[in-house]
C-alpha cells in the first residue's frame, strides 16, 4: 500500500524557516517524482514544488522561487521541502504527492497533509 | 485568481447528474496538455478521480467521467449520492511566456441536496 506521511510543520514567525518532510513507503521511491502542493485554510490548491526521480529537474511556484528547496533523499525514501524567509501568505497545509512525471503529470497519491501557521 | 475556471459551486438531488466545468486557455488546456480532477472530501487530502481528461484510477466508480475539448474540461457525475458531496479540482499543465507550471482550477463545491 503506497503511504505518504508529512511531518515538520508548526507555528513559525514571519521571517523563519521550517523544513518539512514526507515518508513515503509501499513503493519504489526512486522511480517516480515528486511533489509538494498546499492549501491555505479555506482556499484551493496550490502547486508548490516539484522533483525528477533523480533530482535532475526541480521547478518552483513563482510565488515560493528562491525561498524554498525541494530534494530528496531515495536511500531514505524521503522528500523534503525547506521553507526559508516564510510569510503569513505561506500558512497552509502542506502535501507531498507522487507523480510519474515531475511537474506536467497527476498526482496518483497524496499524503495527509501537514499545517504550516506563519504568525508572529 | 485561477489559471483554471471552476464554478464555485453545483448542486443536484440524489439519483441525478451534474457536470463540472474546467475552461483554460491556449496556453493550457488548449496546447493540448492533459486534465486531471480530484475529490477532495471534507477534512482530507485530495484524491485523484480522473487523469489523462477521461481516464479513471482502479476504484474509482464509473459515475464518474471526464471529458476535454478545446480549451475546457469535464467532469460529470452520474447517479449523484450523499457521499458524493465534496470539493472538486481540475488541474492541467501551463506554459506561456513568464514561465511553465502546474496549475489548479479554483475548486467546485458539489452539495446534494
Amino acid at each position: 500500500e503506497v503511504q505518504l506521511v508529512e511531518s515538520g510543520g508548526g507555528l513559525v514567525k514571519p521571517g523563519g524557516s521550517l523544513r518539512l518532510s514526507c515518508a513515503a513507503s509501499g513503493f519504489t521511491f526512486s522511480s517516480y517524482s515528486m511533489n509538494w502542493v498546499r492549501q491555505a485554510p479555506g482556499k484551493g490548491l496550490e502547486w508548490v514544488s516539484s522533483i525528477s526521480s533523480s533530482s535532475s529537474y526541480i521547478y518552483y511556484a513563482d510565488s515560493v522561487k528562491g525561498r524554498f528547496t525541494i530534494s530528496r533523499d531515495n536511500a531514505k525514501n524521503s522528500l523534503y521541502l525547506q521553507m526559508n524567509s516564510l510569510r503569513a501568505e505561506d500558512t497552509a497545509v502542506y502535501y507531498c504527492a507522487r507523480s510519474k512525471v515531475a511537474a506536467t503529470n497527476y498526482f496518483d497519491y497524496w499524503g495527509q497533509g501537514t499545517l504550516v501557521t506563519v504568525s508572529s | 485568481q485561477s489559471v483554471l475556471t471552476q464554478p464555485p459551486s453545483v448542486s443536484g438531488a440524489p439519483g441525478q447528474r451534474v457536470t463540472i466545468s474546467c475552461t483554460g486557455s491556449s496556453s493550457n488546456i488548449g496546447a493540448g496538455y492533459d486534465v486531471h480532477w480530484y475529490q477532495q472530501l471534507p477534512g482530507t487530502a485530495p484524491k485523484l478521480l480522473i487523469y489523462g481528461n477521461s481516464n479513471r484510477p482502479s476504484g474509482v466508480p464509473d459515475r464518474f467521467s471526464g471529458s476535454k475539448s478545446g480549451t475546457s474540461a469535464s467532469l460529470a457525475i452520474t447517479g449523484l449520492q450523499a457521499e458524493d458531496e465534496a470539493d472538486y479540482y481540475c488541474q492541467s499543465y501551463d506554459s506561456s511566456l513568464s514561465g511553465s507550471n502546474v496549475v489548479f482550477g479554483g475548486g467546485t463545491k458539489l452539495t446534494v441536496l
